[in-house]
């Protein structure tokens, strides 16, 4: 079964400074990764995925998220935080049809 | 734009109560799926659909039943709620004709049951 692990329940970051948001994943086949973000009370969006075109890939809201095959990772960053970007966070692996999904970083914003 | 629409934002229910949680997607996607969320626990699979009348269980089905009488829509039914019950479900839908397709999820219903 495949596993994804994101480090860091809660991370705590100032506006305009650096997010990084990790996620690890266990997979002995090539992944189809994902992140999504959730906003209070309502349902998960698509932020970004992996396409296998480029190892770099651009999301919405400014996110992007590197693909390292060599250690499994595909971390999320932005590079200035903006107070509406206080959400929930969450990584996750497609295999065939079904998903997994990491425990979910939440992520605050201070001004 | 895909839309996953369920019927209900809020739901207050009592114990032993039958209660419906309906799905619909306009995406005509082959694969539908329910989860629920619960602070510290993250998404848990509850029962996921690849096609009409098929229905597989997830890691957590026990006192649920869904069903999938037409393509775009997936029912969710708990057959005697219980106060354990009480979370927030999310819809979500798929699509099998590319690997790398994303869910679509709906927008969640949040049920209390008293």
């Amino acid at each position: 079964a495949q596993s994804v692990t994101q480090l860091g329940s809660h991370v705590s970051v100032s506006e305009g400074a650096l997010v990084l948001l990790r996620c690890n994943y266990s997979s002995s086949v090539p992944p189809y990764l994902f992140w999504y973000v959730q906003y209070p009370n309502q349902g998960l969006q698509l932020l970004l995925k992996y396409t296998s075109a480029a190892t770099l890939v651009k999301g919405i809201n400014g996110f992007e998220a590197e693909f390292k095959k060599s250690e499994t990772s595909f971390h999320l960053t932005k590079p200035s935080a903006h107070m509406s970007d206080a959400a929930e966070y969450f990584c996750a692996v497609r295999t065939f049809n079904k998903f997994y999904f990491g425990s979910g970083t939440k992520l605050n914003v201070k001004p | 734009d895909v839309k996953v629409t369920q019927s209900s934002r809020y739901l207050v229910k009592r114990t032993g109560e039958k209660v419906f949680l309906e799905c619909v997607q306009d995406m005509d996607h082959e694969n539908m799926f329910w989860y629920r969320q619960d602070p510290g626990l993250g998404l848990r699979l509850i029962y996921f659909s690849y096609d009409v009348k098929m229905k597989e269980k997830g890691d957590i089905p026990e006192g649920y039943s869904v069903s999938r009488e037409k393509k775009e829509r997936f029912s969710l039914i708990l057959e005697s709620a219980s106060t354990n019950q009480t979370s927030m479900y999310l819809c979500a839908s798929s699509s099998t004709g590319t690997a790398n397709s994303p869910l679509h999820f709906g927008n969640g219903t949040r049920l209390t049951v008293t």
